[in-house]
């Protein structure tokens, strides 16, 4: 099985910076992805890391520590627009590399 | 990038009835596609995968004869609630993967999700 924790919600202040934190338990580990989703729409895809290390994509960052079994994103100059759940989710390699996804976060920006 | 089109968006349906979701890949084939449902405040669960001309393989506690998938195409896959009672009210979402890369792991991309309201 596999066990996904993030925090449930996190209030954060425009222009401000803010790490969503997520940890896992898996096996056949590949890759974790963060996805964003506004309320009643699909989530969209914002980043991911299969190595260790710091995966940079302008305002948004993604960090992975595979031997801790953890990742958080980064979020940068923080926009109202920003306010939405941020999904981690884990790859699964033997289960034809499905995306397990995590209960999210919900972030408030405010201003 | 990678587009995946759902339909219908919004389906209002009697208790009892059938219906039928399509998920097609715009610009490139997928061999395997993801059905997922999403309930109110909570995450997306992985209902079934959709395998391109063999049977879909379900999660556990999802019945199979309840919701069918049909994959016949590199491009397409239907779901189809039969039989459907409100409590299968639910927001599903279709996903796919480009594997025309070099990386088994490329992100999945979704559909616009369809709400299902059974009445």
């Amino acid at each position: 099985g596999q066990n996904i924790d993030q925090p449930t919600e996190m209030t954060a202040t425009e222009g401000a910076i803010v790490q969503i934190n997520c940890t896992y338990q898996t096996s056949g580990f590949n890759g974790l992805f963060w996805y964003q989703q506004h309320a009643g729409e699909a989530p969209t895809f914002l980043s991911y890391n299969v190595l260790d290390g710091l995966e940079e994509k302008g305002r948004f960052s993604s960090f992975l520590s595979r031997s801790k079994g953890y990742s958080y994103l980064l979020l940068k100059e923080l926009q109202m627009k920003d306010s939405a759940s941020y999904l981690c989710a884990v790859g699964r390699m033997e289960y034809g590399n499905k995306l397990v996804f995590g209960a999210g976060t919900i972030l408030r920006v405010k201003s | 990038g990678a587009v995946v089109s759902q339909h219908p968006s919004r389906v209002i349906c009697k208790s009892g009835t059938s219906v039928k979701i399509e998920c097609r890949s715009l610009d490139f084939q997928a061999t395997t596609m993801f059905w997922y449902r999403q309930f109110p405040k909570q995450s997306l669960m992985l209902m079934a995968t959709s395998n391109e001309g063999s049977k879909a393989t379900y999660e556990q506690g999802v019945e199979k004869d309840k919701f069918l998938i049909n994959h016949a195409s590199l491009t397409l896959s239907t779901l189809t609630v039969t039989s459907a009672h409100p409590e299968d009210s639910s927001f599903y979402i279709c996903s796919a993967r480009d594997k025309s890369g070099v990386f088994d792991n490329s992100p999945l991309h979704f559909g616009n999700g369809t709400r299902l309201t059974v009445t």
